[in-house]
Order: structure tokens, then sequence, then C-alpha cells
């Protein structure tokens, strides 16, 4: 069964420090999202692409973030200079083939750690 | 998107069928209720969506009452693995927009 992948499963980084998180989507898929959980707090959203582009974002987004599809395979959030309240756990989704209605199939996460 | 309600936690016995409530009472006709669970913090995963009528498959069965405004997730035999937290999420269908999580039901599965 197809799946949505994340490397790395843990990141630690200090402060300050530029990271990329990356995902492989579903290969059919063409919505793709990140999310975050802080530790002991809801999911949150993050943004959503397509065809290239940003379709939505939350507040949290900020200028600090930014995300890319640079082939035809991967998905990536960058964290520009990290801060100590960007430790959290980073979800990447995708969803929507032809025949899908529309849920959103979750990778396993990043566990990403700011010292 | 409409707001929902669950309760914060539910036991349940191994075996047993777990009866999981959401109440969505500000619904609007085109939104759809989605249930996602999250064991342990993995990713969250689809388990099932519906609009009106009553939904089953391999994972649970969806019912909705008849003016929409609450809904009940059933998983028939309710294991180990099913423990979890589950959201009820409430979404135009059609869409791709964001998914808004709440804080969930944690249904533990007791032996």
């Amino acid at each position: 069964e197809p799946e949505v992948t994340q490397t790395p499963s843990h990141q630690v980084t200090q402060m300050g420090q530029e990271v990329i998180l990356r995902c492989v989507p579903i290969s059919n898929h063409l919505y793709f999202y990140w999310y975050r959980q802080i530790l002991g707090q809801k999911v949150e959203f993050l943004v959503s692409f397509y065809n290239n582009e940003i379709s939505e974002k939350s507040e949290i987004f900020d200028d600090q973030f930014s995300v890319e599809r640079p082939d035809g395979s991967n998905f990536t959030l960058k964290i520009r200079s990290t801060k100590l309240e960007d430790s959290a756990m980073y979800f990447c989704a995708s969803s929507h083939d032809r025949d899908s209605y529309n849920e959103q199939f979750f990778g396993p996460g990043t566990r990403l750690t700011v010292l | 998107d409409a707001k929902t309600t669950q309760p914060p936690s539910m036991d349940c016995a191994e075996g047993r069928a777990a009866n999981l409530p959401c109440n969505h009472s500000t619904i609007s006709g085109n939104e759809y209720v989605y249930w996602y669970r999250q064991i342990h913090s993995q990713g969250p995963q689809y388990i099932i969506h519906g609009l009106k009528n009553n939904e089953t498959n391999e994972m649970a069965s969806l019912i909705i009452t008849e003016d929409r405004k609450s809904s009940t997730l059933i998983l028939p035999h309710a294991t180990l693995r099913d423990t979890a937290v589950y959201y009820c999420i409430v979404r135009v269908v059609g869409s791709n927009y964001k998914l808004t999580f709440g804080k969930g039901t944690l249904l533990t599965v007791n032996p």
C-alpha cells in the first residue's frame, strides 16, 4: 500500500540554524501539506501546496518557513532560522488522486528538537 | 469549518465495541464528517467519512443522526492497537483545505 515517507525521523539543531525536512508524498497525489504538533498539543496546520504554489497557509507559517517541490517526488519544509519554539513533530500529508474524497494521508513525522 | 465537541477520554474492553460520540450542531449542508486517529505520536490516520448516510468500511462504522448534528464512530471489536486519540472533523468535501484538529477523544482499550 502506498504511503507518505519522511526523513529524517529525528533532527536536532541549534537555535538559529536552518533545517530542511523532507517528505515523499504518495506518487499520484496532487495536494501536499505540512502540519506540526508541539508536544502535548493539538495537530496544527501550517501550509498546503498545489500546482507548485502555496494554496493556503496559517499564521504560524511566517517568513521563516518555506516549502518547495524540487523534483517530481520530494516535498520539503525549510525553516531558515530555527527558534526554541519550533521544536515539534512535523507531519507531511498528501491527498487527492482523482478517485479520492480528499482524505489526507500522513507520514510518520519528523521530530525536530531545537537546542 | 463547523466546530466539534468530543469527550476527552473513554475506556473500552478489548473485544467489545467502542462507540465514540461527536457533536457538530453547526454543521452545514456541504460539510462532511471525517474521523481520523493518532496512535501515540504517529501521523494521523484517516478512518472514515460520511455526509448523512451511515457508512462502513474495514476499520469502522459511522452513524450520523438524521439532523446531522451528531455522529458516532463505532469500532466493532476493539483491540489494544486501537488505543489512540480519535478526532472528529467536519469539512467541506471536494476541497483540499486544511484539516482542523481539536483535542479529540483518547480511547484506551483495556485487556
